[in-house]
């Protein structure tokens, strides 16, 4: 059972590029999330997404797009990467149900902007 | 605006000693508040979670004390050992129709020394 799996796991762009980070999950969860990881600042939510078709705003939304076309696929869209950028992104998934909901979390993906 | 905030940002434990993590919050809604582990190039994992109706909930090693009028809660690692050597995030979140989605705090690098 794979869980979730993001792609790819490194990368470098130059400033103005574009790239996607795709994320994968097989647990046939509804809600999926992309946070970004950066030194002295905990995880911050970029977008999220309540089932397939749907996807919102989280706390640093400003320079990405996301798109969840299917249920297991969550999509991060850089369109013009900016040094500010570089940071570690976490791609999450997690039932939707009440109470205690565990939110499964991928590998990572470490993106430099050069 | 940091709803969750974390201390100490790092913290150093003799093995056998006692790791205290301290987490408070702004948001009266949050109602559920997990902590994650994560070991180096790995995604955090969910370690143990609390709702607001109990004071305390222990697993093993590992209990939260929750504190609602003072709106904070704790990690204590008991007995730490080296293997407990990782990053410690505490969150929140509220059950909505939104996602469900967590907010972290800013992290504690914890180091257990032999």
């Amino acid at each position: 059972n794979a869980g979730v799996t993001q792609t790819p796991k490194f990368r470098v762009l130059k400033t103005g590029q574009s790239m996607t980070l795709l994320c994968a999950q097989d647990m046939n969860h509804e809600y999926m999330y992309w946070y970004r990881q950066d030194p002295g600042m905990g995880l911050r939510l970029i977008h999220y997404s309540v089932g397939e078709g749907t996807t919102a705003k989280g706390e640093v939304p400003d320079g990405y797009n996301v798109s969840r076309l299917k249920k297991q696929n969550f999509l991060l869209g850089l369109e013009s990467a900016a040094p500010s950028q570089t940071s570690v992104y976490f791609c999450a998934s997690s039932y939707a149900s009440q109470g205690f909901t565990e939110a499964f979390f991928g590998q990572g993906t470490r993106l430099t902007v050069v | 605006q940091q709803q969750v905030k974390q201390s100490p940002q790092s913290l150093i434990v003799q093995k056998g000693g006692i790791s205290i993590i301290n987490c408070a919050y702004e948001n009266t809604a949050f109602d559920y508040f997990p902590w994650y582990q994560q070991f180096p190039g790995k995604g955090p994992a969910l370690l143990i979670a609390i709702r607001p109706d109990v004071s305390e909930k222990k697993e093993g090693r590992f209990t939260i004390s929750f504190n609602k009028s003072a709106k904070q809660f704790s990690l204590h690692i008991m007995d730490s050992q080296p293997g407990d050597s990782a990053t410690y995030f505490c969150a929140a979140s509220m059950e909505d129709n939104q996602g469900g989605k967590l907010i972290f705090g800013q992290g504690t690098e914890l180091s257990v020394k032999p």
